[in-house]
């Protein structure tokens, strides 16, 4: 079965610091990876998906993830991060030809003004 | 375009009771997801649709939790008798699948938040 873990589980930045969120998920074949985010109060809404082609991929709002298929990660990064930024960041995978997507158990981000 | 819609967004009720939630998924999306999210975790899926039909249910606790989508676009899934460890939001999440891998995202609604007392 497949499973994912994200290594932590809150994170404290200050605003301006850069951000590295970790993604690691247990699946030997294809797979499609997500970051997901949730704002306090808002619905889950994608930031960035990775299917096939370059393993950098870039999202909204600065966000970028790249996929190292070796290490079986899907790190998610930021250069500068902003107050707004603090939300619930959840890491998602869906298989190859599978239709259920599972979710890493999310990192809260607490960015300080 | 119109996103997930979800209802109740919140309600409280006592164990044993029985509670219902409502989703109308993006239109045209065939591909229809239940999720539970307890606080602290990521969401965990209870049920997946196609249309109508039930393609994934292995997660869902059927003694008390069960779920139709009778003519393949809204959705309702029933909680009979509650307990205590029901408390959580419930996500119904819709997706379009592009091509023969399925490579689309999940939308979600902005989810029911089920207290148990």
């Amino acid at each position: 079965a497949q499973s994912v873990s994200q290594h932590n589980h809150h994170v404290i930045l200050s605003e301006a610091a850069s951000l590295e969120l970790g993604c690691n998920y247990s699946y030997g074949g294809t797979v499609n990876l997500f970051w997901y985010v949730q704002y306090p109060g808002q619905h889950l809404q994608l930031l960035l998906k990775y299917f096939s082609g370059d393993p950098l991929v870039k999202g909204i709002k600065g966000f970028e993830a790249e996929f190292i298929k070796s290490k079986f990660s899907f790190n998610l990064r930021k250069p500068s991060v902003q107050w707004s930024d603090t939300a619930e960041y959840f890491c998602a995978v869906n298989a190859n030809y599978g239709q259920n997507f599972v979710f890493g158990p999310g990192t809260r981000l607490s960015v300080l003004p | 375009e119109a996103g997930v819609a979800q209802s109740p967004r919140y309600k409280i009720i006592e164990k044993r009771q029985s509670v219902a939630f409502w989703c109308n998924p993006i239109s045209g999306h065939a591909t229809l997801y239940w999720y539970q999210q307890i606080l602290g975790q990521g969401p965990k899926l209870l049920i997946q649709f196609q249309n109508n039909g039930v393609v994934d249910d292995s997660q869902l606790p059927k003694d008390r939790f069960s779920a139709e989508r009778l003519k393949g676009v809204d959705s309702t899934l029933k909680i009979q008798p509650a307990k205590l460890e029901d408390s959580a939001v419930y996500l119904c999440a819709s997706r379009n699948l592009q091509g023969p891998r399925g490579t689309g995202e999940l939308f979600f609604g902005e989810g029911s938040r089920l207290t148990v007392l």
